[in-house]
């Protein structure tokens, strides 16, 4: 079957880093996405990896291990607004979003 | 950068009767719009590929004959919920795949509609 992992929950300061990992078993890949979502709004885009290594857009960086079906997302310097729900995605080889549970990140000041 | 629009944002209806749901997109072309579901504090769960001028592709376990999806234009899915139950109670999100885009990334999604049936 298909299965993404995230972890349900995670706690950081303001002003810190913090990594939220992703592992994925999909049939096919044909990328992984990570999406913000705020509490009672709609998914975000946030990032696209298909290849390995590191792309970085400003505070928030994802990584891609395509053979350790593995994925990061990093983000520097948090905000209180970065307290949201991030969904990792992933696209198998019908073109289709499989999706993660999604992690709870709470920031604190 | 693309937008896609939901109406209504929030419904409120009785038990039995059917609520419709619209999915646009306003500055670009869609010949697949996605429709998803999603419960608190759960992710995402795909209801529904939409194909424009096509029948849409259902998920397993989601009723074709109680969710009628109907993708008529290049801009605008619609989402009906027949008969709805207080168990349809959900916030609905369509997303709709950028015709033009060549990239993996060009999916974008609708603000979402907060059903609520009493």
């Amino acid at each position: 079957g298909q299965n993404i992992d995230q972890p349900t929950e995670m706690t950081a300061t303001e002003g810190a880093i913090v990594q939220i990992n992703c592992t994925y078993q999909t049939s096919g890949f044909n990328g992984l996405f990570w999406y913000q979502q705020h509490a009672g709004e709609a998914p975000t885009f946030l990032s696209y990896n298909v290849l390995d290594g590191l792309e970085e857009k400003g505070r928030f960086s994802s990584f891609l291990s395509r053979s350790k079906g593995y994925s990061y997302l990093l983000l520097k310097e948090l905000q209180m607004k970065d307290s949201a729900s991030y969904l990792c995605a992933v696209m198998d080889s019908n073109y289709q979003l499989i999706w993660g549970a999604g992690t709870k990140l709470i920031i604190k000041p | 950068g693309a937008v896609v629009s939901q109406h209504p944002s929030w419904v409120i209806c009785k038990s039995g009767t059917s609520v419709k749901i619209e999915c646009r997109s306003l500055d670009f072309q869609a010949t697949t719009m996605f429709w998803y579901r999603q419960f608190p504090k759960q992710s995402l769960m795909l209801m529904a590929t939409s194909n424009e001028g096509s029948k849409a592709t259902y998920e397993q376990g989601v009723e074709k004959d109680k969710f009628l999806i109907n993708h008529a234009s290049l801009t605008l899915s619609t989402l009906t919920v027949t008969s709805a139950h207080p168990e349809d109670s959900s916030f609905y999100i369509c997303s709709a795949r950028d015709a033009a885009g060549g990239g993996m990334e060009t999916q974008y999604f609708g603000p979402g509609t907060r059903l609520l049936v009493l």
